[in-house]
């Protein structure tokens, strides 16, 4: 089993649409969790970041955490053709200080 | 504020050439690390450092790889000699949490094409 999973898609949503990306991680002592968009032929960008005590919210964007079944989510409310990207997902492992990345999600927003 | 800086942006060379790449971390940061990302295996950790100290460099591929970080707001990473395999684009990122708790800021990346 991968130390971070994510579906690699592509999932493709209507614009105005939620789009909803989703990470399982094996380690269950994780506690931050992160989430990069990726543009093609550009560097990972962060959106926003979790620690294992709570969900976080910051405009269209919403990460959850669900310890129990050792996954992490991240919503994209009202998506936009701008939203299309692939988007990363990492994890924390056992606090070593480096973090552990899924292969990815393409998001496709279509019109 | 400047973000990590990374040099060259490409570098196209034949195999069995010596590489170098560059990164210069955000300032005040104290942890630096390289990544590899191809299709196939995605974004691959290959070393990181703490306070210029190397901590984990289990991700290097083979002893054609090294990474220095001689003082806090410099390292490369050699390859020697290259390979066609080795084609791929090569992130330096950096964050001043050693614990890994806070986000890694990445360098617009190296492209790297073995001829």
């Amino acid at each position: 089993q991968k130390e971070v999973e994510q579906n690699s898609g592509p999932l493709s949503v209507p614009e105005g649409a939620i789009a909803s990306l989703n990470c399982t991680y094996s380690d269950r002592g994780s506690q931050s969790f992160f989430w990069y968009r990726q543009y093609s032929g550009k560097s990972p960008e962060l959106i926003m970041f979790i620690y294992s005590n709570g969900d976080k919210e910051d405009g269209r964007f919403t990460a959850q955490l669900n310890k129990a079944s050792q996954y992490v989510s991240l919503l994209i409310r009202d998506s936009q053709p701008s939203d299309s990207a692939t988007y990363l997902c990492a994890v924390n492992i056992a606090s070593y200080g480096k973090l552990t990345f899924g292969q990815g999600t393409i998001l496709t927003v279509h019109p | 504020d400047a973000g990590v800086i990374q040099s060259p942006r490409h570098e196209v060379t034949e195999m069995g050439q010596e590489v170098t790449l560059r990164c210069k971390p955000i300032s005040g940061h104290n942890s630096l690390f390289w990544y590899r990302q191809t299709m196939m295996r995605g974004l691959e950790l290959l070393i990181y450092f703490n306070n210029n100290v190397p901590i984990d460099d289990s991700g290097m591929p083979e002893d054609r790889f090294s990474a220095k970080m001689p003082n806090a707001s410099f390292s490369t990473l050699k390859i020697q000699p290259s390979e066609p395999r080795d084609s791929a684009v090569y992130f330096c990122a950096s964050t001043w949490d050693r614990r890994g708790n806070q986000p890694q800021h990445f360098g617009d990346g190296t492209r790297l094409s073995i001829l």
